[in-house]
């Protein structure tokens, strides 16, 4: 089956300017989590949603926000950005929000954004 | 004090050598754990995940986990080239019912051939 599927993959923005992400989970998948991997900080949780409801957040300033649709599907939203959110942005489904033996994590390709 | 250590390596391993990888958490309530391997410019790939005490064998790869001493670490054994990567550590948590994956830094690994 297919896997987490993330758009676009790679983008060159100036300051100031605002973005979005677009991941597509596993089919089947309900929980959608959105990370920041930098070679500084390593992966950061940002936050992650289920049905279509913000149920965690991370550390990250009010500039990033997401939100994720009935099928599904999920967004982020970077405004006003800043040379230091240059980053890989990687998306990650699971199926359901317990912690059991099947409920892992897979993550997508990531999204490359650039601030220039 | 960081949620999840890892040593940041790099940790160098002649081929055929066991590569262990070493992770310690802080939260005493963790319940699942992750290990992850990234290779460069590419997302983190999911090796194995554990549960319960002590270990668990899938192909070349062990996970080991002691949540009394609250240490999960990753073995492999005949290393090859192709393991040369980032491996992350994640502990995952609820926490007042809110879900949070905790990564580790992440350990370089480079097999030597």
């Amino acid at each position: 089956k297919a896997g987490v599927t993330q758009t676009p993959r790679y983008l060159i923005k100036t300051r100031g300017q605002q973005v979005t992400l677009s991941c597509s989970p596993i089919s089947g998948h309900r929980s959608v989590s959105w990370y920041q991997q930098t070679p500084g900080q390593g992966l950061q949780f940002l936050f992650e949603y289920f049905s279509e409801t913000q149920r965690n957040k991370g550390n990250f300033p009010g500039r990033f926000s997401g939100r994720q649709f009935s099928n599904s599907r999920s967004e982020m939203n970077v405004s006003t950005l800043e040379l230091g959110d240059s980053a890989l942005y990687l998306c990650a489904s699971s199926r359901t929000r317990q912690v059991s033996s099947g409920n892992t994590i897979y993550f997508g390709e990531g999204s490359w954004l650039t601030v220039v | 004090q960081k949620e999840v250590e890892q040593n940041s390596g790099p940790l160098s391993v002649p081929e055929g050598a066991i590569a262990s990888l070493n992770c310690t958490y802080s939260d005493r309530g963790s319940q699942s754990f992750f290990w992850y391997r990234q290779y460069s410019g590419k997302s983190p790939e999911l090796i194995m995940f554990i549960y319960s005490n002590g270990d668990k064998e899938d192909g070349r790869f062990t996970a080991q986990l002691n949540k009394a001493s609250q240490y999960v670490s990753l073995l492999i054994r005949d290393s090859q080239p192709s393991d040369s990567a980032t491996y992350l550590c994640a502990v995952r948590s609820i926490i007042q019912g809110a879900q949070k994956l905790v990564f580790g830094q992440g350990t370089r690994l480079t097999i030597n051939p």
